[in-house]
């Protein structure tokens, strides 16, 4: 059959505008959340955390959102640089479990 | 420290040639995973280890994958004998211990191609 790949959601931010990256999370039983950013030719790299006893996780130009009711979490990048290109994914973990689970992910072009 | 370390970075190989990726996890962490990447099916994981034993295979595709960790320091995943559809991304990572709030620092990758 035809082969169909990922079709990964893209965001184009000018450098200076803060940009929101979404994520669904699929087991409502997750209890812990990381934003990975993975540069070109490189691995995922940790950016922020959040665990589900809270709703909001700020570091150094990102937050994060978690809104359990609806499986959402999103991630804020505040006057984005053209560093912060990548594609940043969302990884669950429940509390029982060893593994993380990864989202598709998103790929964040910065417009100089 | 140096991170995870991975080798080689890239590889090329024919179909049904074997092929063997390395990978030295952080010293101290406790488990280490391998995932695979490629555009159709995102990041997958493969298998993982903790304290070098094998806990969670159920994500190597099949008997041509196989993985190993003699020591703490090294891991390797074997693919004999390989195919074009093995063509991906293999990343190795490793954490102080598995789950939350653990993060997994991850290696650079081994892109392997397989004509």
């Amino acid at each position: 059959g035809e082969s169909v790949g990922l079709h990964l959601p893209t965001l184009s931010v000018q450098e200076g505008d803060n940009s929101i990256i979404n994520c669904a999370y699929s087991n409502s039983a997750s209890d812990y959340f990381i934003w990975y950013k993975q540069e070109s030719g490189k691995g995922p790299q940790f950016i922020i955390d959040i665990r589900s006893n809270m709703d909001k996780r700020q570091g150094q130009r990102v937050t994060v959102l978690l809104n359990k009711t609806v499986k959402h979490l999103s991630l804020q990048i505040a006057a984005t640089q053209p560093g912060d290109s990548a594609v940043y994914f969302c990884a669950e973990n429940e509390n029982t479990g060893n593994q993380f689970y990864f989202g598709t992910g998103t790929s964040l072009t910065v417009i100089p | 420290d140096a991170g995870v370390i991975q080798s080689p970075r890239h590889e090329v190989t024919e179909m049904g040639q074997e092929v063997t990726l390395r990978c030295k996890p952080i010293s101290g962490h406790d488990y280490l995973f391998w995932y695979r990447q490629t555009m159709m099916r995102g990041l997958e994981l493969l298998i993982y280890f903790n304290n070098n034993v094998p806990i969670d295979d159920s994500g190597m595709p099949e008997d041509r994958f196989s993985a190993k960790m003699p020591n703490a320091s090294f891991s390797t995943l074997k693919i004999q004998p390989s195919e074009p559809r093995d063509s991906a991304v293999y990343f190795c990572a490793s954490s102080l211990a598995a789950g939350a709030p653990y993060e997994q620092y991850f290696g650079p990758g081994t892109r392997l191609t397989v004509t």
